[in-house]
């Protein structure tokens, strides 16, 4: 079966500085891959996904991504973090094949804070 | 605006007082999902329907049910509450019954049980 790590539960950052939020997945193929965001009081709002293709997914927000097969990791990357990022990160995994297609699998998420 | 929403936002109730929260669509999807999330457990899947009088159970679907007479509209139904289903409850819904296609999140409704 499909599972998400995020081992981080919580993330403090200063303003500027780069990030890189961690994900590992489990399944026997190439899943489909995600990332999504919470703000607080929020619904979740994707950022980026990957289904097949270039490994490095650029989303919104100037936020990327890279799949790496062997390492099983889809880890969430941004180079200068601003304030209004602070919000909860959440990695997710979905099976392209089977009778749960495309039911999402979601990783416990990576809350992350900003300093000023 | 295409948008998922729900009702109501915020509700407490006490146990075994039956209530229905509301999940509503206007993109015409096929597939909708509802989630609960809990502090450290992240997003779980209670229920999903691929199309209309087609629904099934997800991760987490005891003490939940759900209907999907009309595409556009997926309520849970809690028949009797308890303490346990305090929670966050998110609806989504997408295009396709695959997985490529974007999920949409509603914002949302908290529920406590007392």
């Amino acid at each position: 079966a499909q599972s998400v790590t995020q081992p981080d539960i919580h993330i403090t950052v200063s303003e500027g500085a780069s990030l890189e939020l961690r994900c590992n997945y489990s399944y026997g193929a190439t899943p489909y891959l995600f990332w999504y965001v919470q703000s607080p009081g929020q619904g979740l709002q994707l950022l980026l996904k990957y289904f097949s293709g270039d490994t490095l997914v650029q989303g919104i927000k100037g936020f990327e991504s890279e799949f790496k097969r062997c390492q099983t990791s889809f880890n969430l990357r941004k180079p200068s973090v601003h304030w209004s990022d602070a919000a909860e990160y959440f990695c997710a995994v979905g099976a392209p094949l089977g009778g749960s297609q495309g039911n999402l699998i979601f990783g416990k998420g990576t809350k992350l804070s900003v300093k000023p | 605006e295409a948008q998922v929403t729900q009702n109501p936002r915020y509700l407490i109730t006490v146990t075994g007082k039956k209530l229905t929260v509301t999940c509503s669509q206007n993109m015409n999807h096929e597939y909708m999902s509802w989630y609960r999330q809990d502090p450290g457990l992240g997003l779980r899947q209670i229920y999903y329907s691929m199309n209309v009088e087609v629904t099934d159970k997800g991760d987490v679907p005891e003490g939940y049910k759900v209907s999907r007479k009309e595409k556009r509209n997926f309520p849970l139904i809690l028949e009797s509450p308890s303490p346990n289903q305090t929670s966050l409850y998110f609806c989504a819904s997408r295009a396709g019954t695959g997985g490529t296609d974007t999920q949409y999140f509603g914002p949302g409704t908290r529920l406590t049980v007392l």
